[in-house]
């Protein structure tokens, strides 16, 4: 089942900071992010496993709130190379099988 | 080559027509798969394989669709009489192991136009 994310679109200026949320409504072993400039490759950001792990770049953070089943992707003092579509994929446990949300486009003005 | 690369980048074809894209991983990586990416619906699980096997061909949209895997290495996805309702950028990722603690590595993708 397809994670939510939101908002849909969101719009900041350099320096301001955005959250963006991903939630599922079954029970979570892990969540990754990505983000895909357009006409480009989705890259990897991070992975947060259940047990409260998390592997990626230490510019991104996020949280993972097992018992709700969400995370949320922080990017703070954002800079105009944070511009794209950032994914969410969630894994219930197959071991292989990411399912990704509809994505969040994130745009940083000067 | 130093990622996963995707061939061809653009793909018209006409309607009936079958296709084949091509994905080369990343050297040693034994995990491979295949996303569908359509305009504003995310990236859609199509077909995961580990080594030259796939556990679950279940994201396969219809049985005009096939992937293989050979030498654990190019994986080929086949669209047999292709349909409109096809056109999408076809996305391949590869990651070291396919444990859900590795990061995945996309290719530029496969754009299909079907006309």
């Amino acid at each position: 089942q397809q994670p939510v994310q939101s908002p849909q679109a969101v719009i900041l200026r350099e320096g301001e900071d955005a959250v963006i949320n991903c939630s599922s409504s079954k029970a979570l072993y892990s969540v990754h992010w990505y983000r895909q400039k357009h006409g480009e490759a989705p890259v990897f950001l991070m992975i947060l496993l259940k047990g409260g792990e998390q592997k990626g770049h230490e510019k991104i953070s996020a949280s993972f709130n097992e018992k709700k089943q969400q995370s949320s992707l922080y990017l703070t003092a954002s800079q105009l190379s944070y511009s794209g579509t950032y994914f969410c994929g969630t894994d219930r446990g197959s071991n292989y099988k990411l399912t990704f949300g509809k994505g969040t486009l994130l745009t940083v003005n000067p | 080559g130093a990622g996963v690369s995707q061939s061809p980048s653009n793909k018209v074809t006409e309607k009936g027509k079958d296709v084949e894209l091509r994905c080369d991983p990343i050297s040693g990586h034994t995990a491979l798969y295949w996303y569908r990416q359509s305009l504003g619906q995310g990236l859609e699980f199509l077909i995961y394989f580990q080594g030259n096997s796939a556990p679950d061909k279940s994201g396969l949209p219809s049985d005009r669709f096939s992937a293989e895997r050979t030498g654990g290495s190019v994986s080929t996805l086949t669209i047999q009489r292709t349909q409109q309702e096809d056109s999408a950028v076809y996305l391949c990722a590869s990651s070291l192991t396919g444990s859900m603690n590795t990061e995945a590595f996309f290719g530029q993708g496969t754009r299909l136009t079907v006309v």
